[in-house]
Order: C-alpha cells, then structure tokens, then sequence
C-alpha cells in the first residue's frame, strides 16, 4: 500500500513571497489533516478535511493560509504571503476513518522563509 | 488551553537501562490515544492505539499502558536504534471540530551504546 505522499519535500522563500504544498493521501482514506511542526515542538493541526469537506478549521490563520481538497483526494496548503514564524515542517496525514483507525503521515515539506 | 503533556523532554537512557514516559491528558470524552515515533527529517509513524483505561499493548520493547488521566509508554531494555521523539496523541469528538488528533510536544529519547 503505498504511503502519504507530500511534495516538494524542502521549498526556501522569501518572505511575503506564497508558497504551495501538495499532499496524495493513501487510496480510500476519507479524512485528512495538515499539521505545522515547529522544530523542537509537536504538530499542530491546522485543518481537517473529512472527504472534501472542512471538518475544522479553527486553528488556520486565515488571513494569509489556505487550504483546498479537491475531490476528496488530493490537497493542496498555501501560505500568502509567508512570515518568518511559517518556518516549519508542514506535515499531511490521512486515515480511513475519521475514529477507530491510526493516521498515517507522510515526509513533510521543510518550508524555510527568509 | 493544553490537552496533553508529555514528559520528560528530553531522556538519555545507556543501552539496557528501561525507562518509562509519560503522557497526561485533560480532554473528555476521550476516543483515543495514540503513541507515535518520529525519526529526524521523517513524518510520525504509528506505534500504538490504546481506547480505555486498563488496555495495554506491546510491541518488541515498547508497551503502552492507559489510565483515565495519562498513559505511559515503558522501553524495556532499549537499543540505540530506539532512539527517536515519541508523541503522544489525543483524539476526542467535538461537534465543532469532529475527530480532531491533537499532539503534545513528544518526549526526545537518546540510547547510548
């Protein structure tokens, strides 16, 4: 079964530059998460999509992220326009269901704003 | 307003000293806690599930225990390939935010030969 998979794996901007990320979650998995990561802490979960719909959204700052999951299969994380505080890993997971099953991750994308 | 708090930080074990870590929780209604392990440059990796108090699971040198307030992830006898950050996670339902899987900042385990 293949993985969680994320691109690009590491991306460097500018600040106030956008940025994109990508995330193909495992075949049949209805729910899906993207969590930043700030080195040395835990994920912090930013949205969750259940099928194509956003399930929680309370922890995106809005003003300048945005999130999509087109067909309820692929989705995509944009930051416009980046601040020095979005340097983090930006890591995308997915499960079956949304209870009674693990999530799994993918590698994440290093985004690093200079 | 923190769900969940793992300790200690930071853990430096020599290879066959068993320790244990701790994860404490405050959410209600809990639906889940899960136990990860995360490799540097890599994404989290399933290890463990656990539903109610009382519920164990092992696997090789790692076993998770439940109570209704933390749980705690015991190395028995650990190598240095055990080296990693383990995360604990917690998941409960809320009608404003479903399922959400909320993690706490992972305890960052070194195994010395």
């Amino acid at each position: 079964e293949a993985g969680v998979a994320q691109s690009p794996r590491y991306k460097i901007i500018e600040k106030r530059q956008s940025v994109a990320f990508w995330c193909n979650p495992i075949s049949g998995h209805a729910t899906l998460y993207w969590y930043q990561q700030i080195l040395g802490q835990g994920p912090k979960l930013l949205i969750q999509f259940q099928n194509n719909g956003v399930v929680d959204d309370s922890q995106l700052p809005k003003d300048r992220f945005s999130a999509e999951r087109l067909k309820g299969v692929d989705s995509t994380l944009k930051i416009q326009p980046a601040k020095l505080e979005d340097s983090a890993v930006y890591l995308c997971a997915s499960r079956r269901t949304p209870e009674y099953t693990e999530a799994f991750f993918g590698q994440g994308t290093r985004l690093t704003v200079v | 307003e923190d769900q969940v708090t793992q300790s200690p930080e930071a853990l430096r074990l020599q290879e066959g000293e068993s320790s244990s870590l701790n994860c404490s929780y405050t959410v209600s209604g809990l639906r889940g806690l899960f136990w990860y392990r995360q490799d540097p440059g890599k994404g989290p990796e399933f290890l463990f599930t656990l539903y109610s108090a009382g519920e164990e699971k092992e696997k090789e040198r790692l076993k998770a225990t439940l109570t209704k307030k933390e749980s705690f992830l015991h190395i028995t006898a650990p190598k240095p390939e055990d080296s990693a950050t383990y995360l604990c996670a917690v998941q409960a339902y809320d009608s404003n935010s479903g399922y959400a899987l909320n993690f706490g900042k992972g305890t960052s385990l070194l195994v010395t030969p």
